[in-house]
């Protein structure tokens, strides 16, 4: 069972919507990211929260934007998408920044299944 | 940047063993992660070699040679329930975030 929950688990929007992606973390963690998942294709890092200041944008396109209330929660506004955007969109989150130890993995939702038409 | 190489399909038996290898090419290397992700699922961690050698955890084993740029994951005693994508993660000085692999889809059959 995670710690980890994102709402809603699947999302089909058109173009022009405006859409919001929701994750919640339960574990008390200080860190949290947005990972795109295409078929075929490695986990993109897209955002990075640390102490709900942002702290990593990997040049996601402007259609995509994060915001950190707090460190609980983490959502993903969505406008404008295209049909590529279509993906899974996984949350996670860490004690601290991942990579330090072995105690800073990350834990993952179980994602948004996005389909753009 | 990093590169992260892993096969994209392995398939075997129920109740045997399989070796997924993952190489890397990382300037600043710190350590390693494995993750496994069943169809539909959140990833779940595995787990993270920072030293050289073998790590065992029950039936999952994972391997780092730094020098080598080299990691494999090692499953024995497979059971239909490991069938799952397993996700090999590099992290680097500088940037801690994990760089990901396209992940193994594994595939146990009777």
């Amino acid at each position: 069972e995670t710690g980890v929950t994102q709402t809603p688990r699947h999302l089909v929007m058109g173009m022009t919507n405006k859409k919001s992606l929701k994750c919640e973390q339960h574990l008390g963690h200080n860190a949290m990211y947005w990972y795109k998942q295409s078929a075929k294709k490695p986990l993109e890092l897209m955002f990075v929260y640390s102490l709900e200041e942002r702290v990593e944008n990997n040049s996601v396109p402007s259609r995509f934007s994060p915001e950190c209330p707090n460190s609980s929660h983490l959502f993903l506004h969505l406008h404008t998408l295209q049909p590529e955007d279509s993906a899974l969109y996984l949350c996670a989150s860490s004690d601290g920044l991942a990579g330090h130890s072995s105690t800073d993995t990350q834990y993952f939702g179980p994602g948004t299944r996005l389909t753009v038409l | 940047g990093q590169n992260i190489d892993q096969p994209t399909e392995m398939t075997a038996t129920e109740g045997a063993i399989v070796q997924i290898n993952c190489t890397y090419q990382t300037s600043g290397f710190n350590g390693l992660f494995w993750y496994q992700q069943h169809a539909g699922e959140a990833p779940t961690f595995l787990s993270y070699n920072v030293l050289d050698g073998l790590e065992e955890k029950g039936r999952f084993s994972s391997f780092l040679s730094r020098s080598k740029g080299y990691s494999y994951l090692l499953l024995k005693e497979l059971q239909m329930k490991d069938s799952a994508s397993y996700l090999c993660a590099a992290t680097s000085g500088g940037s801690y975030i994990p760089t990901f692999g396209r992940g193994t889809s594994l595939i146990v059959h009777p």
